[in-house]
């Protein structure tokens, strides 16, 4: 089975740009979590989704946003981007119940803002 | 901010050795997972602990919930060098907290000398 995928693996953008990131996740999860890594840092929670709601936000600023889809995949779109934005950004999914906390990760996009 | 304390930050060891990383918190966590990055990947899953006092193996890793449900640990018997990697303890504070956030530690960097 396919695990979680990512689109793109890397991307480059200007200060004060917008940019969408997108996430598929397992095939029979539905919830999607997002987590901003910092390098030499763990991962730092974002957002959660499932059935299409927001379940937990991150301390992160207005400017991220995202959204889960019909088919549970999802996007986390970030605006005005800041160089501090800079970051290898995970998506997670899981099952529901106890089982949402064994979070499987995809491989991540690397965002480099210049 | 990060809120678990790992330790310690980096290894150096010979190929055979056992090896033994901890995670710490000041607060209680009612799920302890330990995930396993390798370079330009996302986190793999490697174990997850439920239970206060729970002693959980997968392979030549045994993971352990400490009893005050404040800390963790994670050995590893007889290490080989694809053991090379960062691992991060994660918790979850339980079904009263945000969604499915998982907290991250900062990681252990291990390096397995053939």
């Amino acid at each position: 089975d396919a695990g979680v995928t990512q689109s793109p693996t890397h991307l480059i953008k200007t200060r004060g740009q917008h940019v969408t990131l997108r996430c598929s996740p397992i095939s029979g999860h539905k919830s999607v979590s997002w987590y901003q890594q910092v390098l030499g840092q763990g991962p730092q929670f974002i957002f959660q989704y499932y059935e299409k709601e927001e379940r937990g936000r991150g301390n992160f600023p207005d400017r991220f946003s995202a959204r889960q889809f019909p088919n549970y995949s999802s996007e986390l779109n970030v605006n005005a981007l800041l160089l501090g934005d800079s970051a290898l950004y995970l998506c997670a999914s899981s099952l529901v119940g106890q089982a949402a906390y064994e979070q499987y990760f995809g491989p991540g996009t690397r965002l480099t803002v210049t | 901010g990060q809120q678990l304390n790992q330790s310690p930050q980096s290894m150096f060891i010979q190929e055979g050795e056992d090896v033994s990383m901890n995670c710490t918190s000041s607060s209680i966590f009612n799920t302890w997972l330990w995930y396993k990055q390798d370079p330009g990947e996302g986190p793999v899953l490697l174990i997850a602990l439920y239970k206060a006092g729970e002693l959980t193996s997968n392979g030549r890793l045994t993971a352990q919930f400490g009893i005050t449900r404040k800390d963790s640990f994670l050995n590893i018997s007889a290490s080989i060098p694809s053991d090379v990697g960062i691992y991060f303890c994660a918790g979850h504070k339980g079904p009263k907290a945000s969604g499915s956030r998982l907290t991250f530690g900062e990681g252990t960097q291990l390096t397995v000398n053939p």
